[in-house]
C-alpha cells in the first residue's frame, strides 16, 4: 500500500500569515503516461465531510479561494495557504489516487495563533 | 444542487449486519464512479470501497473484503454498502462520495471526490 506521510501533526498561525502543510508518499504518484501527480488535498472543518480543495497536485477545485495551492512532484508535495484566514482552521488530508487502496495521509490541524 | 444523502447507520452487535444507502441529487449519477469512505471517531479518513459508474469493476479495502457489499442502482440514483460480519473496528463514519471525472476518465478508480454526504454513523458495539 501506498503510506502517505503529513507533517506536521498540527501548526498553529497569526491571521495573514502563511500555513504550509507537507505530504510524502512512499511510492511515486506520478504517472508516466500523462505526467499528472495524482494526489489530491482536502479540508475538513468540525462536524463535516472533507471538501476537495486540490487535485493533480496543484489544481484548484471549482470555487476554492487562490490563496490554497498545492505544489510537488514524484513523491514530495505541498499544500499553501497564504494567507491564513479565520475560516481556514480545520484539519487538512492529503490523498493518492494513483493505486487503490487509495490512501491518505493522516491529516494536519491548522489553528490561529 | 448536487447532494449526497446516506441513510442506514445505527448500532449493531458485532456479527450484525447493516445496508447504507446513499440518494444522489443534481447530477447524473449513472455517469459516475463512487465510493465508500470512512472516519472511525476521532480518526483520519479510510477509503472503503469503489465501485465503476457501470457496476463493471468493485475494489475493496482488504480489511472489509468478503464482508462488505458495495453496489448501485442507477435507474434509482443510488448507492448501497451492504456490510455484513460487523466488527468493533468497523465503528465509524460512512461517508459515500463522488469521484471527479465523468466515466472513469481518469481511469479505473483513480479517483479524488468532489462531493460527499454529510455521513452517516454505524456503531458496532456489544
Amino acid at each position: 500500500d501506498f503510506v502517505m506521510t503529513q507533517s506536521p501533526d498540527s501548526l498553529a498561525v497569526s491571521l495573514g500569515e502563511r500555513a504550509t502543510i507537507n505530504c510524502k508518499s512512499s511510492q511515486n504518484v506520478l504517472y508516466s503516461s500523462n505526467n499528472k501527480n495524482f494526489l489530491a488535498w482536502y479540508q475538513q472543518k468540525p462536524g463535516q465531510p472533507p471538501k476537495l480543495l486540490i487535485y493533480w497536485a496543484s489544481t484548484r477545485d471549482s470555487g476554492v479561494p487562490d490563496r490554497f495551492s498545492g505544489s510537488g512532484s514524484g513523491t514530495d508535495f505541498t499544500l499553501t495557504i497564504s494567507s491564513l484566514q479565520a475560516e481556514d482552521v480545520a484539519v487538512y488530508y492529503c490523498q493518492q489516487y494513483y493505486t487503490t487502496p487509495l490512501t491518505f495521509g493522516g491529516g494536519t490541524k491548522v489553528e490561529i495563533k | 444542487q448536487v447532494q449526497l444523502v446516506e441513510s442506514g447507520g445505527g448500532v449493531v452487535q458485532p456479527g450484525g449486519s447493516l445496508r447504507l444507502s446513499c440518494a444522489a441529487s443534481g447530477f447524473t449519477f449513472g455517469s459516475y464512479d463512487m465510493h465508500w469512505v470512512r472516519q472511525a471517531p476521532g480518526k483520519g479518513l479510510e477509503w472503503v470501497a469503489f465501485i465503476r459508474y457501470d457496476e463493471s469493476y468493485k475494489y475493496y479495502t482488504d480489511s472489509v473484503k468478503g464482508r462488505f457489499t458495495v453496489s448501485r442502482d442507477n435507474s434509482k440514483d443510488t448507492l448501497y454498502l451492504q456490510m455484513n460480519s460487523l466488527r468493533t473496528e468497523d465503528t465509524a463514519v460512512y461517508y459515500c462520495a463522488k469521484g471527479v471525472a465523468m466515466f472513469s476518465a481518469w481511469g479505473i478508480s483513480h479517483d479524488a471526490f468532489d462531493v460527499w454526504g454529510q455521513g452517516t454513523m454505524v456503531t458496532v458495539s456489544s
